[in-house]
């Protein structure tokens, strides 16, 4: 497609069940950015993916939250055993060497 | 660290009003600097950047300029319209533009009523 794509739009989940939260980047972006936005709050950044380069993990907030990508393609960021202050909108941005980060609409996630 | 300082909304002003929307920024060396919007029902959307001092941003209508010796990057339109209505959020990457993290102020809430 012409921008990124996230999927699911919006994800209801109870206490302590995994989630698994998708971005697919817009074709031939090397770079793919994870960010969260709590109520209320800004976006905070969670990991950066750039190319085959080792991932910069330093936004992640706990050891039950982790990302994959595989080469310049899809990412998954995936919640482990979820807590209520995980609700939050999970927005995905890519970009191109140099270039500006485009946002896709993001996953609504509220945890029950 | 990092750090963005935008002005607290909500904001509501009347058609054709003057806006500004305040916007400091704590960054080491020479950041590049952005405001990006949300539109309702819409994605966030980049609306001008700046990557040096004393350079203007710009785009539909709305305009910021770096200052270095303010450390500021205020947003201004001359004349705001009800599609002006949205979620503006200031934003920073350390250093040359590229490929880095956004650093994010809180947002401002604007309301343009007819």
């Amino acid at each position: 497609g012409a921008g990124v794509s996230q999927s699911p739009s919006n994800k209801v989940t109870e206490k302590g069940k995994d989630v698994e939260l998708r971005c697919d980047p817009i074709s031939g972006h090397t770079a793919l950015y994870w960010y969260r936005q709590r109520l209320g709050q800004g976006l905070e950044f969670l990991i950066y993916f750039q190319g085959n380069s080792a991932p910069d993990k330093s936004g992640l907030p706990s050891d039950r939250f982790s990302a994959e990508r595989t080469g310049e393609s899809v990412s998954t960021l995936t919640i482990q055993r979820t807590q209520q202050e995980d609700s939050a909108v999970y927005l995905c941005a890519s970009s191109r060497p140099g270039g500006s980060q485009h946002f896709g609409d993001g996953t609504r996630l509220s945890i029950l | 660290g990092n750090s963005v300082t935008q002005m607290e909304g909500p904001v509501t002003l009347s058609e054709e009003a003057f806006l500004t929307i305040n916007c400091t920024y704590t960054a080491t060396g020479y950041p590049s600097l952005f405001w990006y919007v949300q539109y309702p029902g819409e994605g966030l959307q980049l609306l001008l950047k700046a990557t040096k001092a004393d350079d203007k941003g710009s785009n539909k209508g709305f305009e910021a300029t770096y200052r270095k010796e303010t450390t500021s990057f205020h947003l201004e339109k001359g004349s705001v319209q009800v599609s002006d209505s949205a979620v503006y959020f200031c934003a920073l990457i350390r250093g040359a533009f590229g490929n880095e993290k956004l650093t994010f102020g809180t947002g401002t809430r604007l309301t343009i009523i007819p």
